[in-house]
């Protein structure tokens, strides 16, 4: 149980284009999804939190009109990068909140904008 | 706020060796702490969680960690190091439930050497 899902795996864009990542609970209900930037070498950077039905919440320094979040289901929080630029190339990772004591990771998501 | 410091950005042993790795927290309330690993270019998987139960926490794959307020630690250990467990090990604290913020450290890579 606790299974995230997410897709795509790898997604390759040409800069100035968007791009939307899917993060999907596959067993249970999480009405709480984070999103995560990972940097090569370095630790995980809390990007948002997505609250299903209201609008997410951003740390402090991440630009909410560049990461679109959306959560409309207990089980799908999408990500979309608008006007994507080299600088935004990374691993994104999301994860659900399960049983309100635990968060469950997806795969990951590789990045990379030309 | 909380804060979590992992002492060690690479640790490596020998298969069969014992496993430990180092983890100390800062937090304004009861903690929630965390470990997880991380394979190349895959998400997080939860190996323990200390939730303020039991001290002693068992997780996933043989591997413990133990709560220790005084000392404000939750190091993670494994009497015999597998090769299968060369990874990067994360610790993370949140201020309680699974919808609080976790607060990562920098991580420690674990090399098992033959």
């Amino acid at each position: 149980g606790a299974v995230v899902s997410q897709h795509p795996s790898r997604v390759i864009c040409k800069s100035g284009t968007s791009v939307k990542i899917e993060c999907r609970s596959l067993d249970f209900q999480a009405t709480t999804m984070f999103w995560y930037r990972q940097f090569p070498k370095k630790s995980l950077m809390l990007m948002a939190t997505s609250n299903e039905g209201s609008k997410a919440t951003y740390e402090q320094g991440v630009e909410k009109d560049k990461f679109l979040i959306n959560h409309a289901s207990l089980t799908l929080s999408t990500l979309t990068v608008t006007s994507a630029h080299p600088e935004d190339s990374s691993f994104y990772i999301c994860s659900a909140d399960r049983s309100r004591d635990t968060q469950y990771f997806g795969p990951g998501t590789r990045l990379t904008v030309l | 706020a909380q804060s979590v410091t992992q002492l060690g950005s690479h640790v490596s042993v020998s298969e069969g060796a014992l496993v430990l790795l180092r983890c100390n927290y800062s937090s304004s309330v009861p903690p929630y702490l965390f470990w997880y690993v991380q394979y190349p270019n895959q998400g997080l998987q939860l190996l323990l969680k200390y939730t303020s139960a039991a001290t002693l926490v068992k997780g996933i794959n043989g591997f413990e960690a133990e709560f220790k307020k005084s000392e404000t630690s939750f190091h993670l250990t494994k009497p015999s190091a597998h090769m299968s467990d060369a990874a990067e090990y994360f610790c993370a604290v949140s201020g309680g439930g699974g919808s609080e913020k976790l607060v990562f450290g920098k991580g420690t890579k674990l090399t098992v050497n033959p």
